[in-house]
């Protein structure tokens, strides 16, 4: 079945500082990855969509210069929170169409801005 | 906009009883998506439907596409069944847009 491995799972950081969260795809190419943010009991959001190569679309009300998405190659796509603030303490996960079969989603990562 | 209903909200049952939650949305699609969320926040596509039925394990997911309703039923449910179960509708090329599920907990 399509994997998507995604790290770090957790991580701490101190407000101002920035956090790398990646998405591999390993084994089958994914052209697209959907990132979603998730608070405390609530739904999965929908960020940003992006496309290897091309510049990441995002949700309205999602700030592009803060949540920085690369997705360099077929198998990479990287989401990085800028200047990360308490309130972006959130669960992000990624997730990636596979073929015909559906979605399939890495196992998230836990942030928390202190 | 695609207006999914899903029910119950929340439910609490004994292990070995038969569950069943229900699915209805108010446009046409072309496929629908059975997705469970794990307490420690994974999540995992269980069905992607089109039309008729799909059984995986204990799973069995329905869908009826001239009614819009889909419903997913858990045989001889088990405490590690405990999850939020979400059905969220195909909408192309986007990202899929998820409701607040089921909160399914299952008790020993």
């Amino acid at each position: 079945g399509a994997v998507v491995s995604q790290h770090p799972s957790r991580v701490i950081c101190k407000s101002g500082t920035s956090v790398k969260i990646e998405c591999r795809s390993l084994d089958f190419q994914a052209t697209t990855m959907f990132w979603y943010r998730q608070f405390p009991k609530q739904s999965l959001m929908l960020m940003a969509t992006s496309n290897e190569g091309s510049k990441a679309t995002y949700e309205q009300g999602v700030e592009k210069d803060k949540f920085l998405i690369n997705h360099a190659s077929l198998t990479l796509s990287t989401l990085t929170v800028t200047s990360a603030h308490p309130e972006d303490s959130s669960f992000y996960i990624c997730s990636a169409r596979w073929g015909g079969y559906g979605y399939t989603f890495g196992s998230g990562t836990r942030l928390t801005v202190v | 906009k695609n207006e999914v209903e899903q029910s119950p909200q929340n439910l609490t049952a004994q292990e070995g009883e038969f569950i069943t939650i229900n699915c209805s949305y108010s446009v046409g699609i072309s496929a629908l998506h059975w997705l469970q969320q794990h307490p420690g926040g994974g999540i995992v596509s269980l069905f992607m439907l089109s039309s008729g039925k799909k059984k995986h394990g204990r799973l069995i997911a329905t869908i009826n596409i001239q009614e819009k309703h889909s419903s997913l039923h858990i045989t001889a449910s088990h405490p590690r069944d405990s999850a939020v179960y979400i059905c969220t509708p195909e909408e192309g090329a986007d990202g899929l847009t998820f409701g607040k599920g089921t909160h399914l907990i299952i008790q020993p």
